[in-house]
């Protein structure tokens, strides 16, 4: 079974770092389209960034230049390094998989990140 | 980017009747090369991640159930519950994938009235 299990959140002053963690299981990382998604308390769904089976990456233009994806295909795992964090950043973040090109079809249960002073 | 917008944003139906969400993307998803709408619904129970429930505009996911249905091309698409459930209390969002950054409607809150 495809599981995802993100990890790293926590509390942050405004412009510190964290590193999240998702974590796959039933399946390859580096096969599929990897997707980060947020959601702000009582808010919708913002899509973050998507890492493409090649490696390239793309970023929603509010995380450009300050959130970074990279995977350790050893340990089958995605990660979102966020730097600069800012308030408007607090949000439980999901990593989702697409592994059909048609939607994200599998999602982990979130991790929670809040930014504040 | 492509802007993607729902209406009502909220809903509230009786048991056993019909309920529709629109979405509505600013330019089309449809792809000419496979003539594909690039657009999936997604439900999203309290406390829980979303869940895909129709994919290509239409296609149902598996283990969906079929009183859900997707419609509409190219620009404007509707989510259909033809026989609203408890278990259907949940916020709906339409995503368009036809290209980064792969935006999400706003979503609909979906209520029992």
């Amino acid at each position: 079974d495809v599981q995802l299990v993100e990890s790293g959140g926590g509390s942050i002053q405004p412009g510190g770092s964290l590193r999240l963690s998702c974590a796959a299981s039933g399946f390859t990382v580096n096969t599929n389209y990897m997707n980060w998604v947020r959601q702000a308390p009582g808010g919708g769904l913002e899509w973050v960034s998507v890492t493409y089976n090649s490696g390239s990456t793309y970023y929603a233009d509010s995380v450009k230049g300050r959130f970074t994806v990279s995977r350790d295909n050893s340990k089958n795992t995605l990660y979102l390094q966020m730097n600069s964090l800012r308030a408007e950043d607090t949000a439980v973040y999901y990593c989702a998989r697409d592994g059909r090109g048609s939607g994200f079809d599998d999602w982990g249960q979130g991790t929670l990140v809040t930014v504040s002073s | 980017d492509i802007v993607m917008s729902q209406s009502p944003d909220s809903l509230a139906v009786s048991l056993g009747e019909r309920a529709t969400i629109n979405c509505k993307s600013r330019q089309s998803v449809l792809h000419s090369s496979n003539n594909r709408n690039y657009l999936a619904w997604y439900q999203q129970r309290p406390g829980q991640p979303p869940h895909l429930l129709i994919s290509w505009a239409s296609t149902r996911e598996s283990g969906v159930p079929d009183r859900f249905s997707g419609s509409g091309s190219g620009t404007d698409f509707t989510l259909t519950i033809s026989s609203l459930q408890a278990e259907d209390v949940a916020v709906y969002y339409c995503q368009q994938y036809y290209s980064a950054p792969y935006t999400f409607g706003q979503g609909t809150k979906l209520e029992i009235k």
